[in-house]
Parts: C-alpha cells; structure tokens; sequence
C-alpha cells in the first residue's frame, strides 16, 4: 500500500479564514479522495480529486466551501473556507493505488475552530 | 443513493470469544465491501475486503461473509483480543465505482480481558 501524509496534523483556527489541508502520496495514484470524520462520527466522503479534471464533489458539500487541487499524480489540497465552529472536524485523504478499489487513508488533521 | 446500516453500535465480548458486526446496503450495484478498522486518534486501517464474485473471504482470525441477494455482509472476528478493541466500519462503493466509498455508522467493539 502507499504511504500517505498530511499537514498540518493538526490546526486551531479563528472563525472567518481558511485552513488548507496537503496530502502527499509516496508514488503516483490515479484517483485521490477527501474525507470529514466528525468526532465520534463515521467517515463521509467530501470529494473525489482527479489529476487534470475538476474535483466531483458529493452532495452538501460545494466547491466555494471546500476548494480542491490535484497538480500532479502524487499530491492534493483541500481548503475549508470561512470557517465555522461546525467545521471542527478530522479531515482524512485516501487513495487508490494498484488494486483501484483498495484506499487506504493518511493519518488526519484534525481542525478546531474557535 | 447507496445507504449503509451498521449494527450492533457498540459490542462488548470476553477475551476469546467471537465477535460479529453486520452491514446491510442498499444499491444492488455496489461490488466492493471492505472494512476498516480505527484505534482511538489513528487513521482508519483497511482490515479486509470482499467483491460481490465471492461469499467468503478469510485472513487468519478475520472473515467476512457476503449475501448479494440479501444484501448484507458481516466481518467476524474469532478468538478476539484485547487489542481487537477499536471502531470498525463497513463501507460499499455506490454504482459499482472505483474508489467511492459509503460508510456505516461504526461499532465500537471492546474485548474484555
């Protein structure tokens, strides 16, 4: 399986800004995906982040609130926008890699907004 | 859209024992169920998975069953642990797609030494 990082680990937050999430995958993976693990909660999946196409996003969730970047085969970002205590949350990322329906997830950051 | 029930919430069992967590889903074209296992402040972990051309799949002392027709699938655990002790979710891929996931809700198992 690929090893997966994220940064920040974890972040505190003012009301208002934004926090962008960085995922980094030691080798090439077609499909990447973000994720919000609210505490206590199961894992719900934001969008999935296509190398040279636009993100797909899932229902409830909008691209002006949660932006996305696929530059290359190895790294995404999420931005969480205007940021609200309802965004305190783990966010995850996964990918894909060889088999393309076995994901496995980085290890999270976990956002507090004050 | 795909909808996935887990059951039971929260299972507690004595060192040694079986455990067994059950999954039902809703869209007859999902063809991958994996399950995920997530100790407390860890990232989920991938524990074992099945696609619907099989009804049973085994890794030492997980197994995981599958009944399309009925559209359930269940992970049992045998001869459990202390360190079996975690939250472990179901998930499905909607419209057979390749890397979606729908999870359940989780159960939080507890193995009593």
């Amino acid at each position: 399986s690929a090893v997966i990082s994220q940064k920040p680990s974890r972040d505190i937050c003012q009301r208002g800004t934004s926090l962008t999430i960085q995922c980094q995958v030691d080798s090439q993976v077609t499909m990447m995906f973000w994720y919000r693990q609210q505490p206590g909660q199961s894992l719900t999946l934001i969008a999935t982040a296509n190398q040279g196409s636009e993100a797909t996003y899932e229902s409830g969730f909008v691209i002006d609130k949660f932006p996305i970047s696929r530059p290359n085969l190895t790294f995404s970002t999420l931005t969480v926008s205007n940021l609200s205590p309802e965004d305190s949350s783990i966010y995850l990322c996964s990918s894909s890699t060889g088999n393309v329906y076995e994901q496995y997830f980085g290890p999270g950051t976990r956002l507090t907004v004050t | 859209g795909e909808n996935v029930e887990q059951h039971p919430s929260t299972l507690s069992v004595q060192e040694g024992d079986s455990a067994v967590i059950k999954c039902t889903y809703s869209d007859s074209a999902s063809n991958y169920f994996p399950w995920y296992k997530q100790e407390l402040g860890k990232r989920p972990q991938l524990i074992i998975d099945i696609r619907s051309n099989v009804g049973e799949k085994k890794d030492q002392r997980i197994a995981v069953t599958l009944n399309k027709t009925a559209k359930h699938f269940s992970l049992h655990i045998t001869e459990t642990q202390p360190e079996d002790s975690a939250v472990y979710f179901c998930a499905a891929n909607p419209r057979g797609s390749q890397g979606n996931l729908i999870f359940g809700k989780g159960t939080k198992l507890s193995v009593k030494p």
